[in-house]
């Protein structure tokens, strides 16, 4: 089945940097690559997402990139902000059953003024 | 937008009772949702795919006799911890599957807080 892996685990950022998450997958098959950002103790909510068939999204101070070849995909995120602080989940379509998702373990991402 | 509800978002039960939790899709209909468990600082762990109008289908290990799953319409999908135990005690989170522009796209609820004395 699909494996993905997060990194890096926690990233604490200074107001106004940048921020960058790193996911990588093993199903070749793969086409679509979520981002979820959950707050503490709230719902997960997706901030973003990307297909296969392109490289690169954007979306105001979010974007994710994706490199087929190697398996991975990154969100970045820039000029972050205090309310940047939350938990970011990445996920890839699980291959065992339609619809289903396989996680990243999570980074924990700590914006400080 | 796509908006899940999901009802209780707090529960303290005694050992040994059961547990009902409502996960609702309010402006969308959802034939697939799933119900995952999350533990402290933890990812998603998928529990069960909840299906409309047929069985649910649980992940490895997942007890289907203690974790009871219905979803009887294409809005509304139910767990219910049966014989409740300290260590169910869990933050659990549904979510329902929405197609957008071609692609199927989950949608979480809010998640319950199971606290089992």
């Amino acid at each position: 089945g699909e494996n993905v892996e997060q990194h890096p685990s926690t990233l604490s950022v200074q107001e106004g940097d940048s921020a960058v998450i790193k996911c990588t997958y093993s199903d070749s098959a793969s086409n679509y690559f979520p981002w979820y950002k959950q707050e503490l103790g709230k719902r997960p909510q997706l901030i973003i997402d990307i297909r296969s068939n392109v490289g690169e999204k954007k979306d105001q101070r979010i974007a994710v990139t994706l490199n087929k070849t190697a398996k991975h995909f990154s969100l970045h995120i820039t000029e972050t902000q205090p309310e940047d602080s939350a938990v970011y989940f990445c996920a890839a379509p699980r291959t065992d059953s339609w619809g289903k998702l396989q996680f990243g373990a999570g980074t924990q991402v700590v914006v400080t003024p | 937008g796509a908006v899940v509800s999901q009802h209780p978002s707090w529960v303290i039960c005694k050992s040994g009772t059961s547990v009902k939790i409502e996960c609702r899709s309010l402006d969308f209909q959802a034939t697939t949702m799933f119900w995952y468990r999350q533990f402290p600082k933890q990812s998603l762990m998928l529990m069960a795919t909840s299906n409309e109008g047929s069985k649910a289908t649980y992940e490895q290990g997942v007890e289907k006799d203690k974790f009871l799953i219905n979803h009887a319409s294409l809005t509304l999908s139910t767990l219910t911890v049966t014989s409740a135990h300290p260590e169910d005690s869990s933050f659990y989170i549904c979510s329902a599957n929405r197609l957008a522009g071609g692609q199927n796209i989950q949608y979480f609820g809010a998640g319950t807080r199971l606290s089992v004395l």
